[in-house]
């Protein structure tokens, strides 16, 4: 069974730092991986989507890799803004290419101005 | 929001009535999805659905039931409800011209009574 872990499960950080958040996954044979950012009582909001065939993705500030082979991948944020604030989740399918996700419980960042 | 419409938003419910949660979208991707959120819990796949009237059980499928009779329109059913149902619901899609990201809608919240 696919499980995703998502550390740390919070942050605090100042304004204009760079920081990482990690995601790992235990089974490996996946085709994609999903970051998502969610702000409080808000749905999620899909951020960058890594396929199997990249080793990452880059979208403004964030980048995000992929390692397949370790079951990692990272979110980088450069320049950390206020409102950068949220919840990042991280997604994975369930196995291989399949359609259902699973999804870690989160990283919430605070970024203090 | 990638054209989806959960609706109602809200919902109080007393325990032992059923419940039905709509999600619509305009985006014609072919799967949709109800997952549900809970503190400590993260998010947990409910249902699926991969064509109209086709459709399959995620993790915590039990007291549920869902319909898709169009494309557009994916229906949550909790027959009898409970407080163990207490959550917040959310829709998401995938699979717009061949691609595995997912979009997520707003979000219901549902209170049971």
């Amino acid at each position: 069974k696919q499980e995703v872990t998502q550390i740390p499960a919070a942050l605090s950080v100042p304004e204009g730092e760079n920081l990482v958040l990690n995601c790992s996954f235990t089974d490996s044979a996946i085709y994609n991986l999903q970051w998502f950012r969610q702000d409080p009582g808000k749905g999620l909001t899909s951020l960058l989507l890594i396929q199997s065939s990249q080793r990452e993705q880059t979208s403004g500030r964030l980048n995000a890799s992929l390692d397949k082979s370790s079951g990692r991948s990272t979110l980088y944020i450069a320049a950390s803004q206020p409102g950068d604030s949220a919840t990042y989740l991280c997604a994975v399918p369930d196995q291989g290419g399949s359609e259902k996700l699973v999804f870690g419980k989160g990283t919430k960042l605070t970024v203090n101005p | 929001d990638a054209g989806i419409t959960q609706s109602p938003r809200h919902k109080v419910t007393e325990t032992g009535t059923p419940v039905t949660l709509r999600c619509h979208q305009t985006e014609n991707h072919r799967y949709m999805y109800w997952y549900r959120q809970d503190p400590g819990h993260g998010l947990r796949l409910i249902h699926y659905s991969y064509g109209v009237k086709d459709t399959d059980k995620g993790e915590v499928s039990d007291g549920y039931s869902v319909s898709r009779s169009k494309t557009e329109d994916f229906l949550l059913t909790l027959e009898s409800a409970t407080s163990s149902q207490t959550s917040v619901y959310f829709c998401a899609i995938s699979g717009g011209t061949g691609s595995p990201e997912a979009f997520f809608g707003q979000g219901t919240r549902l209170t049971v009574v």
